[in-house]
């Protein structure tokens, strides 16, 4: 089946600075979504990506729809404590888009 | 508005003992999905309800695993019996149902130890 590759796995980073993550795939995909994750909880959609090229904004959080529709990218600016979790990439791996393969996550820790 | 409710949050059981999870959907959500996370990876599919019809249970072991909505709102997953690789997370989300009404919206999980 599809599978989506995260990277990088986890990341240290000081508060205060950028993250980049991404997300790629063997296959294409038509829509791609990023969630978050908090410790204890279940994974809350942050993002939804629709189109190629697409690059949409949530707050200091900014996704892109990658030109081949084989990858995305989420960019966290200005990073704060609160933005600790896993964060998972998501997308429709069946004839429905409500079947998701989620890859493993990347988990970022926040340095106050 | 209320989230998606899962109860227990936390169980702890032997191997070979049954265990059952319960689930109640957002209110009006027609769609509701069970799923498996195990430790250090993303959530996998095990069943997807569309009212109370099983629409893809593909994913579902159902030697042991069994699943049941009746009347189309709340859910219960059950294990029967529960074996050690059981232990994971096990999520409930759920959607409106419908073209363009697939978000899918989490609840917290309940999280099995199998001893």
């Amino acid at each position: 089946g599809q599978q989506l590759n995260q990277s990088p796995q986890s990341m240290f980073i000081q508060e205060g600075e950028d993250v980049s993550m991404n997300c790629t795939s063997s296959s294409i995909f038509n829509t791609w979504l990023w969630y978050k994750q908090d410790p204890g909880e279940g994974p809350v959609l942050l993002i939804a990506l629709y189109k190629a090229g697409e690059l949409t904004s949530n707050g200091r959080l900014t996704a892109q729809f990658g030109i081949t529709r084989k990858d995305s990218f989420l960019n966290i600016s200005a990073s704060i404590p609160s933005d600790v979790g896993i964060y998972f990439c998501a997308g429709p791996s069946g004839a429905g888009s409500y079947q998701l393969t989620f890859g493993k996550g990347t988990k970022l820790s926040v340095i106050p | 508005e209320a989230g998606v409710v899962q109860s227990p949050r936390y169980k702890i059981i032997e191997k070979k003992q049954p265990v059952a999870f319960w689930c109640n959907p957002i209110s009006g959500h027609n769609t509701l999905y069970w799923y498996l996370q195990n430790l250090g990876q993303g959530p996998e599919l095990l069943i997807r309800y569309e009212n109370e019809e099983a629409v893809d249970d593909s994913q579902l072991p159902k030697d042991r695993f069994s699943a049941e909505r009746l009347k189309g709102v709340d859910s219960t997953l059950k294990i029967q019996p529960a074996e050690l690789g059981d232990s994971a997370v096990y999520l409930c989300a759920s959607s409106l149902g419908g073209a363009g009404q697939e978000t899918q919206y989490f609840g917290p999980g309940t999280r099995l130890l199998v001893l």
